[in-house]
């Protein structure tokens, strides 16, 4: 059973591009969340997506960032006109329900680098 | 969620066994405590969880105190692959949604 997979491994980017990180998650899993790690720094929660809803984003940044997680497909943390302190690791997880015992499983990240 | 306390690092010898120890003592009774860790910038990976009882498994072995307000993650025969930042996390119904990640204690296992 494969794990959560994470696309592409490493992102470089210029300040202004957008940046698109891509997350499969487990088989038979219908919840995905999204973490981000700024250098030297733990990791926080930015968003809780079932298929095709948003259930909490509280931890997004309000401007530029957005999530989606289709009927069909990955689920997508997009970043619109990244600036350098988007940098960091972008961790995504799956679980097969929500509740406080079901355990996510992390993907290996994304690395995104702006220049 | 209740807050966790650990030791922001620890040190261990490669066959022996390694006890990380964190403090809850604002657990409810119907929170779990997780632990995870993360491998040099690695996804963090899944240890155990448990909630009143100790549990095992092929990984590690939880000791939660029968006042449920510390716990003990123990590695009992650490190797070189064990050095990691191991974190500690409480896990509620309320906001379970989400890990709360603090700052974890970085264990490093000497040769």
């Amino acid at each position: 059973n494969a794990g959560v997979m994470q696309n592409p491994r490493h992102l470089v980017r210029r300040r202004g591009q957008e940046a698109r990180l891509r997350c499969s998650p487990m088989k038979g899993h219908s919840h995905v969340y999204w973490y981000r790690q700024l250098p030297e720094e733990g990791l926080k929660f930015m968003v809780y997506l079932q298929k095709e809803n948003i259930i909490d984003e509280s931890g997004m940044p309000k401007e530029r960032f957005s999530a989606e997680f289709p009927k069909e497909g990955p689920s997508i943390l997009r970043i619109q006109q990244v600036v350098r302190g988007d940098s960091a690791a972008y961790f995504c997880a799956s679980s097969p329900r929500q509740g406080s015992t079901d355990t996510q499983y992390f993907g290996p990240g994304t690395r995104l680098t702006v220049l | 969620d209740a807050k966790t306390t650990q030791p922001t690092s620890m040190d261990c010898a490669e066959g022996r066994a390694a006890n990380l120890p964190c403090n809850h003592s604002t657990i409810s009774g119907n929170e779990y405590v997780y632990w995870y860790r993360q491998i040099h910038s690695q996804g963090p990976q899944y240890i155990i969880h448990g909630l009143k009882n100790n549990e095992t498994n092929e990984m590690a072995s939880l000791i939660i105190t029968e006042d449920r307000k510390s716990s003990t993650l123990i590695l009992p025969h650490a190797t070189l692959r064990d050095t990691a930042v191991y974190y500690c996390i409480v896990r509620g119904i309320q906001g379970a949604q989400k890990l709360v990640f603090g700052q974890g204690t970085r264990l490093t296992i000497n040769p």
